[in-house]
């Protein structure tokens, strides 16, 4: 089992629709859950960093924690053509280091 | 507030040889991390740095080491290099703590003929 999980998609939404982004992980003791964006070609780009459960917002952007459930999820509204990348899930996995286990990435198309 | 910065951008080596990559943590920032990203995968953690001291390693075998200097600036050198190295390699810096965010660089593009 991978320690962190995404679908790799691609996930198509049409423009101005809600775009949900979904992972899971592996080890209960994971303390921190972050988000990046990577446009093809380019490095990763932080957009969410969530710590407890529940919800946060950010812009047009939502992150919501699940500890129980090991999951975590990224919603995008009014998703916008520019917002066309793969997302990657981030976890801290706690093992003494401060290292970031990442997903594979899901593909995000969205449609004008 | 400068960001990370990676040298160089690309690079193209042959089986065999050795490099070295270099990564300019963001201001103010004293943990370094670099990551290997090969296409279609997420980022792999190669090794972290605080203090000049290594503070975690992967699942890399020891040609790859690194440096960190005492203005937080780091190093990264692969001996040896293999065809399976060729990938994107990416810095990342961030504050003291635990939770605290990274931010990347632009990375360097390697690739090994």
């Amino acid at each position: 089992q991978k320690e962190v999980e995404q679908n790799s998609g691609p996930l198509s939404v049409p423009e101005g629709a809600i775009a949900s982004l979904n992972c899971t992980y592996s080890d209960r003791g994971s303390q921190s859950f972050f988000w990046y964006r990577q446009y093809s070609g380019k490095s990763p780009e932080l957009i969410m960093s969530i710590y407890s459960n529940g919800d946060k917002e950010d812009g047009r952007f939502t992150a919501q924690l699940n500890k129980a459930s090991q999951y975590v999820s990224l919603l995008i509204r009014d998703s916008q053509p520019s917002d066309s990348a793969t997302y990657l899930c981030a976890v801290n996995i706690f093992t003494g280091r401060r290292a970031l286990t990442f997903g594979s990435g899901t593909r995000l198309q969205v449609q004008p | 507030e400068t960001g990370v910065t990676q040298s160089p951008t690309h690079l193209i080596k042959t089986r065999g040889q050795q490099v070295t990559l270099r990564c300019s943590s963001q201001s103010g920032h004293n943990t370094v991390s670099w990551y290997q990203q090969a296409l279609g995968q997420g980022p792999q953690f190669i090794f972290q740095y605080y203090r000049e001291e290594e503070n975690g390693r992967g699942n890399f075998p020891p040609r790859f080491s690194g440096l960190q200097f005492p203005n937080y600036s780091s190093e990264l050198n692969v001996n040896a290099l293999e065809l399976d190295d060729s990938a994107l390699y990416l810095c990342a810096s961030s504050l003291e703590g635990f939770n605290q965010p990274q931010h990347f660089g632009d990375g360097t593009r390697l690739s090994i003929l």
